[in-house]
């Protein structure tokens, strides 16, 4: 089955930098790659999604990265705010939807001010 | 209720225990899906509902987990026989369609505890 290895596990910035997560995936048939964000008590919530028929898809801050040849996708945010603290998971599926994600073990992203 | 609401949000049993976990998904979502997840870990699949039918529930991890959806809306996931093992957040999500660029929206999910 697919696995999803996501790195790093905890992740401190200063307040307006960047952050960058990375995620490699096993199964070459993944074609579905979601980012959630989750806060404390809460369900995880969908913040930018790609599919393998694009390289790289922008929101705002938001951006993912695919690189189907290495396996490897990455979340990208811009100018960072102290509510952008949360726990991210990468998400992969070969579905082209949201049928059985597997998920990585997540990053504990904090925002110093 | 706007999102997926999910009851109890806390359930403390004791080993041996049957217990039931609701899920009431997004009014007119056809989709819904069941997931666990333990302490510091990221979510994991168990089964997923296209309209009352399970279309695939190959993450249940045995025949002591059980789910239903008999009317296409609220789902419930059966434990029969609880574990310590058990223990962890079972989070749904419900989206309107499988095969549609849709989104999936979770639940806060139920904190199971089994001592």
């Amino acid at each position: 089955g697919e696995n999803v290895e996501q790195h790093p596990s905890t992740l401190s910035v200063q307040e307006g930098d960047s952050a960058v997560i990375k995620c490699t995936y096993s199964d070459s048939a993944s074609n579905y790659f979601p980012w959630y964000k989750q806060e404390l008590g809460k369900g995880p919530q969908l913040i930018i999604d790609i599919r393998s028929n694009v390289g790289e898809k922008k929101d705002q801050r938001i951006a993912v990265t695919l690189n189907k040849t290495a396996k490897h996708f990455s979340l990208h945010i811009t100018e960072t705010q102290p509510e952008d603290s949360a726990v991210y998971f990468c998400a992969a599926s070969t579905s082209f939807g949201n049928e059985k994600l597997t998920f990585g073990t997540g990053t504990r992203l904090t925002i110093i001010p | 209720g706007a999102g997926v609401s999910q009851t109890p949000s806390n359930k403390v049993t004791e080993k041996g225990k049957y217990v039931e976990l609701r899920c009431d998904p997004i009014s007119g979502h056809t989709a819904l899906y069941w997931y666990r997840q333990s302490l510091g870990q990221g979510p994991e699949f168990l089964i997923y509902f296209q309209g009352t039918g399970a279309a695939d529930d190959s993450g249940l991890p045995n025949d002591r987990f059980f789910a239903v959806r008999p009317e296409g809306s609220v789902s419930t996931l059966k434990i029969q026989r609880t574990e310590r093992g058990d223990s962890a957040v079972y989070l749904c999500a419900s989206s309107q369609d499988r095969a549609k660029d849709t989104e999936a929206f979770f639940g806060q999910g139920t904190r199971l505890t089994v001592v």
